[in-house]
């Protein structure tokens, strides 16, 4: 079946720092996003990039769907960036196929 | 705020009975999404509509769950039955065509 895999797994970064997360996936996607899972549960919606290079403040996301991968970059962290972070995405059919997760802790 | 909105937010229930949730999704989009995470896990897919029909069901929808989505409004999904494995947040989503999806808070569910 479809793969989808996120590393590192897990990250603790000095505030200030900047981080990079990384999503591989198995097949060709159709959508591609990423999310924030904060600690109350909820995925908040980062992007939606099936391809190309997006920014929004200081988080940015590149997507290379010929080479099957994405990029999530977090500049000058802050504690409030803690959480886990999903890459997800949809092939060929409608349902979103979720990576295992980076785990971002941001220490003061 | 329009978000997608889930009833109830936590529930607490003992193996054997049965549970509804409710998700209301963003007003005029077409596809309703239902997600299960577990403890550590991405979520996983469990059931997809486009209005009011049913598309796709994944195999972790055992017979003991059944979702609705009447007049291609709000949905239901119920557990029958519930099973101590059964407890999990589950989420429900939304999307207008084969677009971004938008996530609701979630119903935690614990079956004791």
């Amino acid at each position: 079946g479809i793969q989808v895999e996120q590393s590192p797994p897990d990250l603790i970064l000095q505030e200030g720092a900047n981080s990079t997360l990384r999503c591989n996936f198995s097949d060709s996607v159709n959508n591609l996003q990423w999310f924030h899972q904060n600690p109350w549960g909820q995925l908040i919606n980062l992007f939606y990039i099936p391809s190309g290079t997006k920014q929004n403040g200081r988080l940015s996301a590149t997507t290379v769907a010929t080479e099957r991968y994405s990029l999530l970059y977090i500049s000058s962290s802050q504690t409030t960036d803690s959480g886990v972070y999903f890459c997800a995405g949809v092939f060929g059919n409608e349902k979103l196929t979720f990576g295992t997760g980076t785990r971002l802790t941001i220490i003061p | 705020d329009t978000g997608v909105s889930q009833n109830p937010r936590h529930k607490i229930t003992k193996r054997g009975q049965n549970v509804t949730f409710r998700c209301d999704p963003i007003s005029e989009h077409n596809r309703l999404y239902w997600y299960r995470q577990t403890l550590g896990q991405g979520p996983e897919f469990l059931t997809y509509f486009q209005n009011e029909a049913q598309l796709e069901k994944s195999r972790l929808l055992s017979d003991r769950f059944s979702a609705e989505r009447p007049k291609g409004s709000f949905s239901t999904l119920e557990i029958q039955r519930t099973e101590q494995g059964d407890s999990a947040m589950y989420l429900c989503a939304s999307s207008p065509s084969h677009y971004e999806q938008y996530f609701g808070p979630g119903t935690r569910l614990t079956v004791t």
